[in-house]
């Protein structure tokens, strides 16, 4: 079953323009990563946020992390129309469960 | 190489076959996951090896399906009389997340597309 469920599952926006998407998860974790697919083949890690962490920031990203409400959100500013692609969030399942479940995806198309 | 491995890239087989996936996952990465991803839909877990741990299988849909990971290294799944559902890409990751260390993200190999006709 799915741990995470990204929301919009499609977003689309115009370069230059901030995209936020948003990941709500049901149990406890120990961490949430993000990661992005391009053509829908192999992802790639974008960022890793710990359970004890509130924020964090990686170039033109920011993720953002609720615990309290089993949520995070990723900010992409200044997008740009080589981010056009699917983003997942990613969760374990607490304590010693490590094994990491994706959701559905938010599918974001930048244009040019 | 540097990344993690699959092959083959592309699969078409017909219904009824039997098919094997490999994945070289990237050297000393003692964590080893599968995953499917059906058009335009997320990943769904289906196996994860974790060191010399069993294997956590829950995820395989059907004993149609297995996956071995010899000496901590290659994996593969396979899947015996193959379906048309079983038709997506199949992932897999690996990282260097151990039973104490869980904070490592996963590389992915390109996938392979399976298409069962």
């Amino acid at each position: 079953s799915q741990q995470g469920e990204e929301d919009p599952q499609a977003l689309s926006i115009q370069e230059g323009e901030n995209a936020t998407m948003n990941c709500s998860y049901k149990t406890s974790i120990n961490n949430l990563q993000w990661y992005r697919q391009n053509s829908g083949r192999g992802l790639v890690h974008l960022i890793l946020i710990r359970s004890n962490e509130r924020e964090k920031h990686s170039g033109r990203l920011r993720v953002t992390l609720d615990t309290s409400k089993k949520s995070s959100s990723l900010l992409i500013t200044a997008s740009r129309a080589a981010d056009t692609a699917s983003y997942f969030c990613a969760t374990d399942g607490g304590g010693s469960n490590y094994k990491l479940t994706f959701g559905k995806g938010t599918l974001l198309t930048v244009n040019p | 190489g540097a990344g993690v491995s699959q092959s083959p890239s592309n699969k078409v087989t017909e219904k009824g076959k039997d098919v094997e996936l490999r994945c070289d996952p990237i050297s000393g990465h003692t964590a080893l996951y599968w995953y499917r991803q059906s058009l335009g839909q997320g990943l769904e877990f289906l196996i994860y090896f974790q060191g010399n741990s069993a294997p956590d299988k829950s995820g395989l849909p059907s004993d149609r399906f297995s996956a071995e990971r010899t000496g901590g290294s290659v994996s593969t799944l396979t899947i015996q009389r193959t379906q048309q559902e079983d038709s997506a890409v199949y992932l897999c990751a690996s990282s260097l997340a151990t039973a104490t260390a869980t904070n490592e993200k996963l590389f992915f190999g390109s996938g392979t597309q399976l298409s069962v006709l």
